[in-house]
C-alpha cells in the first residue's frame, strides 16, 4: 500500500527565508499530490495541488514541485513569515479510481522565528 | 470558497454515552463526505466515506456499528460515536466534495474535539 513521509522533525527557519519540506511516497505514481496548511485545533486548509505531468506549480509565495522519478514532493515557502507557522501536510489519492479518497503524511511543523 | 462547518467544535462526555458530530456544506452540495481521525501529532486517518442516500463505506478496523455515520441530505452527515469510551477520545475532522468541482477537491471543516472521561 501507499506510504507517506515527511520529515517529522519540525523545522525552525528564521523570518525571510524560505522554507523547504519534503514529502516522499513509496509506492505507485499518484495521479496529482495536494498540500495541506493545519493549524493547532483545526482542520486542514488546502493549499496547492500538483498534478503527475507538472513539474512545479506557484501560487504566491508557495512553490511545489514534482518529480515522479524521485517519488518526492518538495514544498517551500519564500520569504517565509511568523504567520507561516504550521504543521503542512501532503496527501496522495489512495489509488486509482478510489473515489478521491486521500491518504495523508504525518506533517511537518513550520516554525518561523521573527 | 467552499464552506464546511462541524458542530459541536469540542464535546466532553462521560463513558458510555453516545456523542453526535454533525457535518455540514454551507455553500454547495456534497454528494460525498469523508471522516477522518487525527490522533495527537498523528496524521489524518480515513475512518469511512459517506455519500447521500446510501450506506457509508467504512475503511478496514472500523468498527460501522460504534462509528455510525448519516448522509441523509446534499448538506449534512453526521456522525455518531456510540458508546464512548476514552480511547475514543480524539480530533474527528470531515471533508466535503462538490458536486461541481474536480473529484480530487475536498473542503474541510474545523474539526471536532472529542474527549471522553
Amino acid at each position: 500500500s501507499q506510504k507517506i513521509e515527511q520529515n517529522s522533525e519540525a523545522l525552525n527557519i528564521q523570518e525571510g527565508k524560505t522554507a523547504t519540506l519534503t514529502c516522499n511516497y513509496t509506492n505507485y505514481s499518484p495521479a496529482y499530490l495536494q498540500w495541506y496548511r493545519q493549524d493547532p485545533g483545526r482542520g486542514p486548509v488546502f493549499l496547492l495541488l500538483i498534478r503527475e505531468n507538472e513539474k512545479e506549480k506557484r501560487k504566491e509565495r508557495l512553490k511545489v514541485t514534482f518529480d515522479t522519478t524521485l517519488k518526492q514532493s518538495l514544498f517551500h515557502i519564500t520569504a517565509s513569515q511568523p504567520a507561516d507557522s504550521a504543521t503542512y501536510l501532503c496527501a496522495l489519492p489512495r489509488g486509482y479510481n478510489q473515489g478521491g479518497k486521500l491518504i495523508f503524511g504525518q506533517g511537518t511543523e513550520l516554525s518561523v522565528k521573527p | 470558497g467552499a464552506v464546511v462547518s462541524q458542530h459541536p467544535s469540542r464535546v466532553i462526555c462521560k463513558s458510555g454515552t453516545s456523542v453526535k458530530i454533525e457535518c455540514r456544506s454551507l455553500d454547495f452540495q456534497a454528494t460525498t463526505m469523508f471522516w477522518y481521525r487525527q490522533f495527537p501529532k498523528q496524521s489524518l486517518m480515513l475512518m469511512a466515506t459517506s455519500n447521500e442516500g446510501s450506506k457509508a463505506t467504512y475503511e478496514q478496523g472500523v468498527e460501522k456499528d460504534k462509528f455510525l455515520i448519516n448522509h441523509a441530505s446534499l448538506t449534512l452527515s453526521t456522525l455518531t460515536v456510540t458508546s464512548a469510551h476514552p480511547e475514543d477520545s480524539s480530533f474527528y475532522i470531515c471533508s466535503a466534495r462538490n458536486l461541481r468541482s474536480p473529484q480530487e477537491t475536498q473542503y474541510f471543516g474545523p474539526g471536532t474535539r472529542l474527549l471522553v472521561l
